[in-house]
């Protein structure tokens, strides 16, 4: 059972443009909800999280846009560099300490 | 480097070897917890550990892991026989605390059985 779905698997975006990665959750026990950064041969790296109490959290050219009542959460990358370029998870996680991840979503910026 | 430290970075066993990956948390850290990654998949808790203790083991697999995190020294993940299946990504995560909203992970051992 996945509890969290991830769309799309693969992104490719121009430089400067946005990039939009969605997540959908099951499970109503989640209570928070990270992104994470990660490049090839590195580990995953904590970007950006919110809670379920806000519905929008900006930082730098990362937000999370939350929907609580959808069950749907998603990542908005703007003026996308091809720094940025790297696979990016989302993920849960109820009161307890499991991370459950979204499948992943290789991006793209090409120059 | 204050950072998770896993060791080795790259691992090849033949079948039915041992594979012994090693974690060492961040200074202050007493939380470990392990995750695999599969090819084209996400991340999967397998278990979480205390000093000298098991927490929750739910994720590995019932036969052939364990794993351990001693008084001293690193939590070690131990794969006995293994199998082409466990070919993976191994990550340590580790935390202040069990009520964690930050969990710092490693660069991961990657495995490879051949």
């Amino acid at each position: 059972q996945q509890q969290v779905k991830q769309s799309p698997q693969s992104l490719i975006v121009q430089k400067g443009g946005i990039s939009i990665i969605n997540c959908a959750y099951e499970n109503t026990a989640f209570d928070y909800f990270p992104w994470y950064q990660q490049f090839p041969g590195k580990g995953p790296a904590l970007l950006i999280a919110i809670r379920p109490d806000v519905s929008e959290k900006k930082e730098g050219r990362f937000t999370i846009s939350f929907n609580k009542s959808a069950k749907q959460f998603s990542l908005h990358i703007m003026d996308s560099q091809p720094g940025d370029s790297a696979t990016y998870f989302c993920a849960a996680k109820g009161s307890n300490y499991k991370l459950t991840f979204g499948k992943g979503t290789l991006l793209t910026v090409n120059p | 480097n204050a950072g998770v430290m896993q060791n080795p970075r790259h691992l090849v066993r033949r079948r039915g070897q041992e594979a012994r990956l090693r974690c060492s948390p961040m200074k202050g850290h007493s939380h470990v917890y392990w995750y695999r990654q599969l090819p084209e998949e996400g991340l999967k808790f397998m278990v979480y550990l205390q000093k000298e203790n098991i927490i929750d083991e739910s994720g590995m697999p019932k036969e052939r892991f364990s794993a351990e995190f001693p008084k001293e020294g690193p939590s070690i993940l131990r794969i006995q026989q293994v199998v082409r299946g466990d070919s993976a990504a191994y990550f340590c995560a580790s935390s202040l605390d069990r009520g964690w909203t930050e969990a710092f992970f490693g660069q991961g051992t990657r495995l490879t059985v051949v």
